[in-house]
């Protein structure tokens, strides 16, 4: 069966600071993995997505994650986050292509951008 | 890319009632999914919902607590039966077009059970 995994239940920051926040999966092949973004009683955006091909996929607002097959990770990263980017955000996982993408999701890491 | 309306936004209903949540694509979709969210908790697959035959429903949730109804390619009703204060959360439906491995959600249905 398949996993998704983020370590970090919350990460705190400074303003103008660099982010990481990991995301290891298990799964037999290589996944259709996403990173979502959840503000405060809000639905949920796509950040990025990695199909396949460059490891390093860039994303909106600056977002990008980097693919590691070798490590089963998919860390999302930011050089300087904004307060703005204070929100939750969850790694996912689709094995299924063809209008039938169940998605498995970490836990969730609770990102405080400090002004 | 696929826009999914849910409908209501939030609710707020009697224990051992039933809440009926909606789910229109602004195009034909082959599956929809329905997703339930706990405060502060990740989402977790309820069942996934293709038009007409039943919807195949993931460990833990069942069609007599939790019927879906799928009659087109653009609808979806997710119904909570019999509903508790344990059922609070919100509630999203999703999908995707046919060929793209792009995963759309709604804006999501938060359900409080008093």
């Amino acid at each position: 069966a398949q996993s998704v995994t983020q370590p970090d239940a919350r990460v705190t920051v400074s303003e103008g600071a660099s982010l990481q926040l990991r995301c290891k999966y298990s799964y037999s092949a290589t996944p259709y993995l996403f990173w979502y973004v959840q503000y405060p009683r809000q639905g949920l955006q796509l950040l990025l997505k990695y199909y396949s091909g460059d490891p390093v996929v860039q994303g909106v607002n600056s977002f990008e994650a980097e693919f590691s097959k070798s490590n089963s990770s998919f860390h999302l990263q930011k050089a300087s986050v904004h307060w703005s980017d204070s929100a939750v955000y969850f790694c996912a996982l689709s094995m299924a292509t063809g209008g039938n993408n169940k998605l498995t999701f970490g836990q969730g890491t609770v990102l405080s951008v400090i002004p | 890319s696929v826009l999914l309306y849910q409908k209501p936004n939030r609710d707020i209903c009697q224990s051992g009632t039933s809440l009926k949540i909606q789910c229109v694509a602004d195009s034909q979709v082959v599956s929809m999914f329905w997703y339930q969210q706990f405060q502060e908790q990740s989402l977790m697959l309820m069942a996934t919902a293709n038009e007409g035959s039943e919807a195949t429903y993931e460990s833990g949730f069942t069609k007599d607590k939790f019927p879906i109804s799928r009659p087109n390619l653009t609808f979806s009703t997710l119904t909570v039966n019999n509903a508790r204060p344990g059922d609070s959360s919100i509630y999203f439906c999703s999908s995707s077009t046919g060929t793209s491995t792009e995963v759309f959600f709604g804006k999501g249905t938060r359900l409080t059970v008093v």
